[in-house]
């Protein structure tokens, strides 16, 4: 699987769009591009995924770009609640036995 | 939907004794199922990957022997830490995913396990 690039942290004001990068320059044609978060003492948390084309759900928005090399995970208005390790992760869709295999990820912090 | 449901969330326990720790996937089936460990200011590391019905898929440098694992049915995998001692402190984490192929990993809350 590719290898992302996520900064380590990143602070957000409350109510503010979070806007959160992940480099992955070497992903391959058919690896979508995953987002999970993880707040303190708890499993992570399945966020959005993506192949090429911008996914939207309840929780957040997904940009990749054209070129997918890099991508964008939105959350649109942050809350106190959304405080948690982002990671992102790029892999084939459900490749048989294969799990995901978690980097450092960006530790979002959100302030009031 | 899909919840993965994990049991016990904290344990505490004597050094040299085992501990049973079950996931269920409560609303789905799942074909596959995942279990890490995430030390503290960690990041989750895979243990292990098990399907159901076979043997599971041990990591690089994880003990089979120590850490047994059981999937016996589509809803049910078991971890086993056995004769457990101090540095097996971690907090333990499983995941599953179910048949279809458009669905993501889904993860438990984790077990928080302390050998004293």
């Amino acid at each position: 699987d590719a290898k992302t690039t996520q900064p380590p942290s990143m602070d957000c004001a409350e109510g503010r769009a979070a806007n959160l990068p992940c480099n992955h320059s070497t992903i391959s044609g058919n690896e979508y591009v995953y987002w999970y978060r993880q707040i303190h003492s708890q499993g992570p948390q399945y966020i959005i995924h993506g192949l090429k084309n911008n996914e939207t759900n309840e929780m957040a928005s997904l940009i990749i770009t054209e070129d997918r090399k890099s991508s964008t995970l939105i959350l649109p208005h942050a809350t106190l609640r959304d405080t948690a390790v982002y990671y992102c992760i790029v892999r084939v869709l459900n490749q048989a036995g294969t799990a995901l295999i978690f980097g450092k990820g960006t530790t979002l912090s959100v302030s009031s | 939907g899909a919840v993965v449901s994990q049991h016990p969330s904290w344990v505490i326990c004597k050094s040299g004794t085992s501990v049973k720790i079950e996931c269920r996937s409560l609303d789905f089936q799942a074909t596959t199922m995942f279990w890490y460990r995430q030390f503290p200011k960690q990041s989750l590391m895979l243990m292990a990957t098990s399907n159901e019905g076979s043997k599971a898929t041990y990591e690089q440098g994880v003990e089979k022997d120590k850490f047994l694992i059981n999937h016996a049915s589509l809803t049910l995998s078991t971890l086993t830490v056995t004769s457990a001692h101090p540095e097996d402190s971690s907090f333990y984490i499983c995941s599953a995913r179910g048949t279809h192929s458009n669905q993501p990993q889904h993860f438990g809350d984790g077990t928080r396990l302390s050998i004293l």
